[in-house]
């Protein structure tokens, strides 16, 4: 079965680090681009960025550009999402994406959800 | 980047037909053939319905379809069911970078 299982809830304080896991299974991950998307509590969805474990290439959305970072270990079929320094406004889920059967950036591989608070 | 824009909500009855737009730019919707749609449930991850515009993942009904003429894509449900009732996203590849819709609230009356 193709999936990607994301790592648990964590609740940080503002200032404080964290870095986030997405493990795919079931396919060729370096084969396939591996994305994230935010989801604030009652909002939409929010594209991060996207990277290719293949050979690292990683693009981002100018709103997250900066504010994140997206890396790969092709040899533990991971992906991450990466942040310095939190801010309550980070409190959202955060969604892996994967771009296995579908193309044209559609996602039609989905991880569970990785709900990240960040309050003091 | 701005977000694509979709009415906040839709409705109709079981049966009928209903069509949710989705209104962007030609540096996005207008300049490439890959709109997708998405379906969330409350309190779970969203689900492709839609890609390429028109194109339906294996396993989606097709009472599902898609369409784009200019910068307006649009997604039509027909013969609406209970379990349609959700939440849906349009998305757009904008040259490097993907951008979403505000998402539109089916409500099946």
């Amino acid at each position: 079965e193709v999936q990607l299982v994301q790592s648990g809830a964590e609740v940080k304080k503002p200032g404080e680090s964290l870095k986030i896991s997405c493990k795919g299974s079931g396919y060729s991950f370096t084969s396939y681009w591996i994305g994230w998307v935010r989801q604030m509590p009652g909002k939409g969805l929010e594209w991060m960025g996207i990277i290719y474990p293949g050979d690292s290439d990683t693009r981002y959305s100018p709103s997250f550009q900066g504010q994140v970072t997206i890396s790969a270990d092709k040899s533990i079929s991971t992906a991450y999402l990466q942040w310095s320094s939190l801010k309550a406004s980070d409190t959202a889920m955060y969604y892996c994406v994967g771009e296995v059967a579908a193309t044209g950036r559609a996602f039609d591989i989905w991880g569970q959800g990785t709900m990240v608070t960040v309050s003091s | 980047q701005s977000a694509l824009t979709q009415p906040p909500s839709a409705s109709g009855s079981p049966g009928q037909s209903v069509t949710i737009s989705c209104t962007g730019t030609s540096s996005d919707v207008g300049g490439y053939n890959y709109v997708s749609w998405y379906q969330q449930h409350p309190g779970k991850a969203p689900k492709l319905m839609i890609y390429e515009v028109s194109k339906r993942p294996s396993g989606v009904p097709d009472r599902f379809s898609g369409s784009k003429s200019g910068n307006t894509a649009s997604l039509t449900v027909s013969g609406l069911q209970a379990e349609d009732e959700a939440d849906y996203y349009c998305s757009s590849y904008a040259g490097s970078h993907v951008v979403f819709g505000g998402g539109t609230k089916l409500t099946v009356l």
